[in-house]
């Protein structure tokens, strides 16, 4: 079975630009959470998306932004992106029903915003 | 608010021997789970072993083991036996339990490197 995977894996920006992150969770998870990663730093929680409605965010200004489609996949989208908004972007999975023990996470896209 | 704190930024061992990393965490809830988390170079975020507040048994996977003090709210990572692909960064993490509607929100501490010398 495929992991997480996450696309792009690395992408430049500019200062006010619009970008949009995808993730594609584990076969059979229902659960997406969004999660960035500033370097030197751990992952701070952003968003939390559960059967297409949203479970959780975090302390993030309105720029950003998510959704989950039916197939369970989610975007982030973040706009007008500034130079803080650099960092390592991670999704991770789960089945989102308890007994839920952990997360399986992708490899992340690198954001670069210059 | 939970909080994680990871007091090493940097911790160094020698191939085969034992290293233990500290983590303790702030919080009013009874009831939740303490992970650690490997990122290599790679970047993935790695299961490295997990640990329920209420059970009292140390969890173990292998060569990595946990000492779980919950009344200090402490939760320290040992690593016996160190092998050159254990080097990475380290991250201990702690989620509420998980309760019907709620959120699966993992906080983080900032993280502790780990080098392994030949």
């Amino acid at each position: 079975d495929a992991g997480v995977t996450q696309s792009p894996t690395h992408l430049i920006k500019t200062r006010g630009q619009h970008v949009t992150l995808r993730c594609s969770p584990i076969s059979g998870h229902k659960s997406v959470s969004w999660y960035q990663q500033v370097l030197g730093q751990g992952p701070q929680f952003i968003f939390q998306y559960y059967e297409k409605e949203e479970r959780g965010r975090g302390n993030f200004p309105d720029r950003f932004s998510a959704r989950q489609f039916p197939n369970y996949s989610s975007e982030l989208n973040v706009n007008a992106l500034l130079l803080g908004d650099s960092a390592l972007y991670l999704c991770a999975s789960s089945s989102g029903q308890p007994p839920n023990y952990g997360y399986t996470f992708g490899s992340g896209t690198r954001l670069t915003v210059v | 608010a939970q909080t994680v704190t990871q007091s090493q930024p940097e911790m160094s061992v020698q191939e085969a021997e034992t290293v233990t990393l500290s983590c303790t965490y702030d919080t009013s809830e009874s009831d939740y789970y303490l992970f650690w988390y490997k990122q290599p170079p790679s970047r993935q975020m790695i299961l490295v072993i997990r640990q329920e507040a209420y059970k009292q048994q140390n969890a173990t996977e292998n060569r990595f083991s946990v000492n779980f003090q919950k009344a200090a709210k402490s939760f320290s990572l040992k690593i016996s036996d160190s092998q050159l692909g254990d080097a990475a960064m380290y991250f201990c993490a702690y989620r509420s339990l998980l309760t019907q509607g709620g959120s699966e929100k993992l906080v983080f501490g900032k993280g502790t490197k780990l080098t392994v010398n030949p």
